[in-house]
């Protein structure tokens, strides 16, 4: 079955403290893409990558890190949370860049 | 980043009424993109718009690229208990200098649904 998985699903921390969100996708697809979703604000784009080796950010980077070493998975890394990174997180990936977007089920972040 | 106004916010509506939503942008989009997002799971892509002026259907949903490529809607027709849910836009442009396609989402029009 095509999808994107993320995890965890749910996760409770504390402000500083280092996590990794994963992502894979077994589509094949090359591009990829980090969103958060906040009331009122829709779905705002982290980062995105359009192949292996390569990422760009998107409109609200700050406090993240992404890496692609390999097509399939794509982890999210908020090196030290603050509380104003609680949020829901989606991940997903398309063939090239179409905008045909397959989503994750998301991953609620709550840092205290 | 490009600002998406999607409109209405939220809307409550009773079994069988037709509902129309549309997202509007100061810029000129390559692709219009209408996605549904049913309570606890991600966002799915209903409709895709690839040329002004198109008018594509799924079902009972509607969803037209404007002429001016500024803007596109979303009709459901007959509504029923599980189009519940939120509904985003998002519009796709190429950055200048870049063949990378950037996705921008419009903030939601919530849908409920009365029986």
């Amino acid at each position: 079955e095509a999808q994107v998985t993320q995890n965890p699903r749910y996760l409770i921390t504390v402000t500083g403290k280092k996590l990794t969100v994963t992502c894979s996708q077994n589509m094949n697809h090359e591009y990829m893409s980090w969103y958060r979703q906040d009331p009122g604000l829709g779905l705002r784009q982290i980062y995105y990558s359009m192949n292996v080796e390569v990422t760009d950010k998107g409109d609200v980077p700050e406090g993240y890190k992404v890496s692609r070493k390999e097509k399939r998975n794509f982890p999210l890394i908020l090196e030290s949370p603050s509380p104003n990174q609680t949020s829901l997180y989606f991940c997903a990936s398309s063939l090239l860049a179409t905008g045909e977007l397959f989503f994750g089920e998301g991953s609620r972040l709550t840092v205290l | 980043g490009q600002q998406l106004n999607q409109s209405p916010q939220s809307m409550f509506i009773q079994e069988g009424e037709d509902v129309s939503m549309n997202c509007t942008s100061s810029s000129i989009f390559n692709t219009w993109l209408w996605y549904k997002q049913d309570p606890g799971e991600g966002p799915v892509l209903l409709i895709a718009l690839y040329k002004a002026g198109e008018l594509t259907s799924n079902g009972r949903l509607t969803a037209q690229f404007g002429i001016t490529r500024k803007d596109s809607f979303l009709n459901i027709s007959a509504s029923i208990p599980s189009d519940v849910g939120i509904y985003f836009c998002a519009g796709q442009s190429f950055d200048r200098g870049s063949t990378l396609g950037r996705l921008y989402f419009g903030r939601g029009t919530q849908l409920t649904v009365w029986p």
